[in-house]
C-alpha cells in the first residue's frame, strides 16, 4: 500500500518555540522523494524541504529541517523558533520515482502559533 | 512569470453539467498532476501525466478524464458533475529530475449544486 500519514490534525506552539510535525510513510520502493509544503488560509501551495530516499543527510532550509528516519520510514519537519507566520496547514508528500514520479500527499496537520 | 495557471477561478455547476478546469504552464515541465483538496483528507491525486500524450490515473479517478495533448496544456474534464465533485482543484507542474518539488497553480473552487 502506498500511504503517507500525518497523525496530527491540529498542533499549538509558542511563538519562538520549536516544534515537530510527523509524517510516516510506507513504501518498498527504494527511490522516492520527500516533501513538505505550507499552506497558509490564503490558500497557495507554498514548497519548504525536500529529502531524496538515498541522501545521507538530514535536508535543513532556514528555520526548517527534516527529521529523516528512512528505517522507521519516517520524515518528521522541524520548525525552529517559531514565528506568528507558521500558522498554516502543513503538508507531508511523497513521490514515487519509480511510479512515474507521481506525489501524494498526507492529509495535513493545522499549526496555529501562539503569541 | 506566469508558472502554472489556473482557470477559472470559482465555478459554480449545476448537477449533471459538465465543464473543463484549465490548467497552463510555462515552464516546459515535462510533469503535470492534478489534485482535490477536502476539508480532513489533504491533497488527493487524480490524474497525472509525465509527458504529452502520456496520462495516467491517481488515487481518486472516478468522474474525471485528462488529456495532454501539448506539454504546457493539461485540463480537467468533468463529464457530468455531482455534489460530490465539490472541492478546490489544484494543478501542479515540476521538471523531469528526481529531486525537483511540484509547482502549483492557485487552485479553482468548484461547487456543484
Amino acid at each position: 500500500a502506498q500511504k503517507i500519514t500525518q497523525t496530527q490534525p491540529g498542533m499549538f506552539v509558542q511563538e519562538k518555540e520549536a516544534v515537530t510535525l510527523d509524517c510516516t510513510y510506507d513504501t518498498s520502493d527504494p527511490s522516492y522523494g520527500l516533501f513538505w509544503y505550507k499552506q497558509p488560509s490564503s490558500g497557495e501551495m507554498i514548497f519548504l524541504i525536500y529529502q531524496g530516499s538515498y541522501d545521507q543527510q538530514n535536508a535543513t532550509e532556514g528555520r526548517y529541517s527534516l527529521n529523516f528516519q528512512k528505517a522507521r520510514k519516517s520524515a518528521n519537519l522541524v520548525i525552529s523558533a517559531s514565528q506568528l507566520g507558521d500558522s498554516a496547514m502543513y503538508f507531508c508528500a511523497m513521490r514515487y520515482n519509480n511510479q512515474g514520479g507521481k506525489l501524494i500527499f498526507g492529509q495535513g496537520t493545522e499549526l496555529s502559533v501562539k503569541p | 512569470n506566469a508558472g502554472v495557471t489556473q482557470t477559472p477561478k470559482f465555478q459554480v455547476l449545476k448537477t449533471g453539467q459538465s465543464m473543463t478546469l484549465q490548467c497552463a504552464q510555462d515552464m516546459n515541465h515535462e510533469y503535470m498532476s492534478w489534485y482535490r483538496q477536502d476539508p480532513g483528507m489533504g491533497l488527493r491525486l487524480i490524474h497525472y501525466s509525465v509527458g504529452a500524450g502520456i496520462t495516467d490515473q491517481g488515487e481518486v479517478p472516478n468522474g474525471y478524464n485528462v488529456s495532454r495533448s501539448t506539454t504546457e496544456d493539461f485540463p480537467l474534464r468533468l463529464l457530468s458533475a455531482a455534489p460530490s465533485q465539490t472541492s478546490v482543484y489544484f494543478c501542479a507542474s515540476r521538471p523531469g529530475t528526481a529531486n525537483t518539488e511540484a509547482f502549483f497553480g492557485q487552485g479553482t473552487r468548484l461547487t456543484v449544486v
